[in-house]
């Protein structure tokens, strides 16, 4: 069965400085993986996604991410955070077969300080 | 292209009654997933459908079902409400023939049970 872990329950970062969110998966055969960022009381917003391909992938707001086969994992790093950056972070993996049921971790709760 | 609406918002239902929450999935998408999101849970599947089909089904008791509509609009039911289905409920919507297509998020109904 598929896996993912956010070993980070709260980061807190100072605006402008560097973010880096971790994410570990498990799972048999290459996955699709992807980051969601949630405000309070929001939907989930999907800000990148991997496939196949480069393995250095780019979003929305200035995210990125890094799959790293090697390591399991695939995460998320931004090179100046802005206040509107404080939200929870979510990294989820699916299969690659047909079946679109996403895993999700546990998440990471971002707080930016001024 | 309007994006994934969920109906009602809010909602609050008292213990041992029924719900219904609705989803209208991104025109043209064929694929709708529904999410619990609780506090000491997480994120988790309950259930995909496809054209009218449950394709994929998570660990939940059978008191939460669903069912997808022609037009790919998607209900899911909880009947005999306890305090412990209180939660965000996502819908998801996905798109494409493809296997590789992400899942765009609605912004949630949150039931609460009293």
């Amino acid at each position: 069965a598929q896996s993912v872990t956010q070993p980070d329950i709260h980061i807190t970062v100072s605006e402008g400085a560097s973010l880096e969110l971790r994410c570990n998966y498990s799972y048999g055969a290459t996955p699709y993986l992807f980051w969601y960022v949630q405000s309070p009381g929001q939907g989930l917003q999907l800000l990148l996604k991997y496939f196949s391909g480069d393995t250095l992938v780019q979003g929305i707001k200035g995210f990125e991410a890094e799959f790293k086969r090697s390591q399991s994992s695939f995460n998320l790093r931004k090179p100046s955070v802005h206040w509107s950056d404080a939200a929870e972070y979510f990294c989820a993996v699916r299969s690659s077969g047909s079946a679109r049921q996403l895993t999700f971790g546990s998440g990471t709760q971002l707080t930016v300080l001024p | 292209k309007a994006g994934v609406t969920q109906t009602p918002r809010y909602l609050i239902k008292t213990r041992g009654q029924q719900v219904t929450l609705s989803c209208s999935p991104i025109s043209g998408h064929r694929s709708v997933s529904w999410y619990q999101q609780t506090p000491g849970q997480g994120l988790q599947f309950l259930f995909e459908y496809f054209s009218e089909t449950q394709r994929n089904k998570g660990n939940f008791p059978g008191r939460f079902s669903g069912r997808q509509f022609s037009n790919s609009r998607s209900e899911m039911n909880v009947s005999t409400l306890e305090l412990g289905d209180s939660a965000l409920y996502l819908c998801a919507s996905s798109g494409g023939t493809g296997v590789v297509t992400e899942a765009f998020f609605g912004q949630g109904t949150r039931l609460t049970v009293v």
